[in-house]
């Protein structure tokens, strides 16, 4: 187990171009999470999965925003027609909601991937 | 919705002193996580804790969740601890357990420590 993955790490684009990213989660894990970090501030939730299915969004998710989980494993987060608003870290995080009562929905964090919209 | 408050925002020390983090939030919870978020932005599980202590080398945390805060120690503090220390809670709902999941994270307390 080599923990949760993101591609790119880092992504420099100009402003109306579209960009998306890739999260592998932790392989046994059918919770994936959304995040996205700007400077200074502790993350906040975009959006998760349960398996396939995408259960919530937050408001912070605009129409420019979509993330899919096809198969219930990696996901993709794309935002199109970039804003320079929307440069952040965007971090995923994958959880379990296993047997084991005392680990139910420990998150884990990929490295995150940098977006810089010029 | 819940809000989370970490404490102090700001904490330099030299290496080898202790140290207290508080996080205080305003609802119950039924998850909390503490994270060290490390030079490159990687967010790294420190505890999971939701109730009770726990200790893991130099890092203990504990949560009182009936009183609504939790606590992370660092003793003998290393240059290594550097970065920004992050409280994580999943509110508490009426819902059912397909709306537990999304992190209300504090504002972090940025912690320096100087050889």
């Amino acid at each position: 187990d080599t923990g949760v993955s993101q591609d790119p790490r880092h992504k420099i684009t100009k402003r109306g171009q579209n960009v998306t990213f890739r999260c592998d989660p932790i392989s046994e894990h059918n919770r994936l999470y959304w995040y996205r970090q700007t400077l200074g501030q502790g993350p906040e939730f975009l959006t998760y999965f349960q398996n396939e299915a995408q259960l919530e969004k937050s408001r912070l998710l605009s129409d420019r925003f979509s993330a899919e989980r096809p198969k219930g494993s990696f996901s993709t987060l794309e935002i199109q027609r970039t804003e320079q608003g929307d440069s952040a870290m965007y971090l995923c995080a994958s959880s379990s909601t296993g047997l084991t009562f005392s680990s139910y929905n420990e998150q884990f964090f990929g490295p995150g991937t940098r977006l810089t919209v010029l | 919705g819940i809000q989370v408050e970490q404490s102090p925002p700001d904490l330099i020390l030299q290496e080898g002193a202790n140290s207290t983090l508080r996080c205080n939030f305003s609802d119950s919870v039924n998850n909390l996580q503490w994270f060290h978020q490390n030079p490159w932005g990687q967010l790294i599980n420190l505890f999971y804790i939701p109730s009770g202590t726990k200790q893991n080398g130099r890092l203990s945390a504990t949560t009182v969740a009936t009183e609504r805060y939790s606590l992370l120690y660092i003793s003998s503090s290393q240059t290594t601890d550097s970065g920004v220390y992050f409280c994580a809670v999943v509110p508490t709902t009426l819902m059912t357990t397909d709306s537990w999941g999304k992190f209300q994270f504090g504002a972090g307390t940025q912690v320096v420590v100087t050889p």
